[in-house]
């Protein structure tokens, strides 16, 4: 089965303050991605990597940077946290299937209060 | 913990019935699409896919049917458990063999004992 672990399930921090999340998979994926998720509303995609040191901006990419220096591990940067980035956040990874599908398996999330 | 779903609609269902989560997609050029199971607390569990050359396709107690007319995408869950009780949203991918996806806001399922 494929596990997509990340390394913190509640994280309080201070607006202002620097904010890592991190996320490994275990299934040699090529294609990582991180997400929010907020009420009412569908999974955003914030950026998204599909090699390592590779990247490319989601939807919603303002606020946030990535990093992907091994294969297993995207990180995703709160540079300077703010309130409007109170939300769970969401790793995913995926591996080009066969016949084009691209299914994406989650991690657990990580839900980030921003005080 | 907060749960994502505050005002998602809810269907509940009494234990052992059969459960059905509807979900109408938005792009006619969508080729793929995913069903998603979200516990409280937890990140979304894969359930089942279905390719836009099908119509319908099984699994164990779930069914997947695709109406292309109309855009709709439906979520058939037999003899529905406890276990069962989740938000339930699916995914479609319109822009065929990329990471693209576009994701509905869901349904909870409540299964009454």
């Amino acid at each position: 089965d494929v596990k997509v672990t990340q390394s913190s399930r509640y994280l309080v921090k201070r607006t202002g303050e620097k904010v890592f999340l991190e996320c490994v998979q275990d299934m040699d994926h090529e294609n990582m991605f991180w997400y929010r998720q907020d009420p009412g509303l569908g999974l955003r995609l914030i950026y998204f990597s599909y090699d390592v040191k590779m990247k490319e901006k989601g939807d919603i990419p303002e606020g946030y940077s990535v990093s992907r220096e091994k294969k297993e591990r995207f990180s995703l940067i709160l540079e300077s946290a703010s309130t409007n980035q109170t939300s769970m956040y969401l790793c995913a990874s995926s591996d080009f299937g066969r016949g084009g599908t691209d299914t994406q398996y989650f991690g657990p999330g990580t839900r980030l209060t921003v005080l | 913990g907060e749960s994502v779903g505050l005002h998602l609609p809810t269907l509940s269902v009494q234990e052992g019935d059969n459960s059905i989560i509807n979900c109408a997609y938005s792009n006619s050029a969508s080729d793929y699409f995913i069903w998603y199971k979200q516990e409280s607390g937890k990140g979304p569990q894969f359930i089942i896919d279905i390719r836009s050359n099908m119509d319908k396709r099984q699994g164990q107690r779930v069914t997947v049917l695709l109406n292309k007319t109309v855009k709709h995408l439906s979520l058939q869950i037999a003899a529905t458990q406890p276990g069962d009780s989740a938000v339930y949203f699916c995914a479609e991918n319109p822009d065929s063999g990329t990471y693209k996806y576009i994701f509905g806001t869901g349904t909870r399922l409540k299964v009454l004992a």
